[in-house]
């Protein structure tokens, strides 16, 4: 079966950095993509890694290791608006996507 | 936005009867996919397509069938609604050359 291990919840302060952590044993890697979804919304793409290493894209930056099953995503420079779930979803095939339950991010003034 | 809207937004319907969420894109996208998402389980598949009339199961597909009889449209019905199908339902494509999937607005589906 497909595994995926995020935390629950998490807070932050506002102006701080946070790292969300997502953990994975799947059969098959493909990429890995993080989504932000508020609550009552849909998700929304954030961001994308099939290599190993960083990416980053203005505040938020992914990072994977798939030798170790993992990735975290970094969030700068926090705003309120950042309050937010962020799930965490492993392609393992052409058109299998596996989300993890979402972390839910809540930044305090 | 990549173009996609979801009908019904909002439903509330009894136990047995059948229920049909539509999903529509304007953009041409080959892969459409339906997931539900509920509390302690994250996203999961329902069903996808990848082309009119070509469909395929997913994670959770059990009472649930679908439909594509043109490009723009993939309907989701619900042969015989049970209260474990309440949940919010979100359509999904897939573009770009990273293959994202990008989401509609979701429906949500009470069933007393």
């Amino acid at each position: 079966g497909q595994n995926i291990d995020q935390p629950t919840e998490m807070t932050a302060t506002e102006g701080a950095i946070v790292q969300i952590n997502c953990t994975y044993q799947t059969s098959g890697f493909n990429g890995l993509f993080w989504y932000q979804q508020h609550a009552g919304e849909a998700p929304t793409f954030l961001s994308y890694n099939v290599l190993d290493g960083l990416e980053e894209k203005g505040r938020f930056s992914s990072f994977l290791s798939r030798s170790k099953g993992y990735s975290y995503l970094l969030l700068k420079e926090l705003q309120m608006k950042d309050s937010a779930s962020y799930l965490c979803a492993v392609e393992t095939g052409a058109n299998n996507l596996f989300f993890g339950t979402g972390t839910r991010l809540t930044i305090i003034p | 936005d990549a173009g996609i809207t979801q009908s019904p937004r909002h439903k509330v319907t009894e136990t047995g009867t059948p229920v049909t969420l539509r999903c529509h894109q304007t953009e041409n996208h080959r892969y459409m996919y339906w997931y539900r998402q509920d509390p302690g389980h994250g996203l999961r598949l329902i069903h996808y397509s990848y082309g009119v009339k070509d469909t395929d199961k997913g994670e959770v597909s059990d009472g649930y069938s679908v439909s594509r009889s043109k490009t723009e449209d993939f309907l989701l019905t619900l042969e015989s609604a049970t209260s474990s199908q309440t949940s919010v339902y979100f359509c999904a494509i897939k573009e770009g050359h990273q293959e994202t999937q990008y989401f509609g607005p979701g429906t949500r589906l009470l069933v007393l």
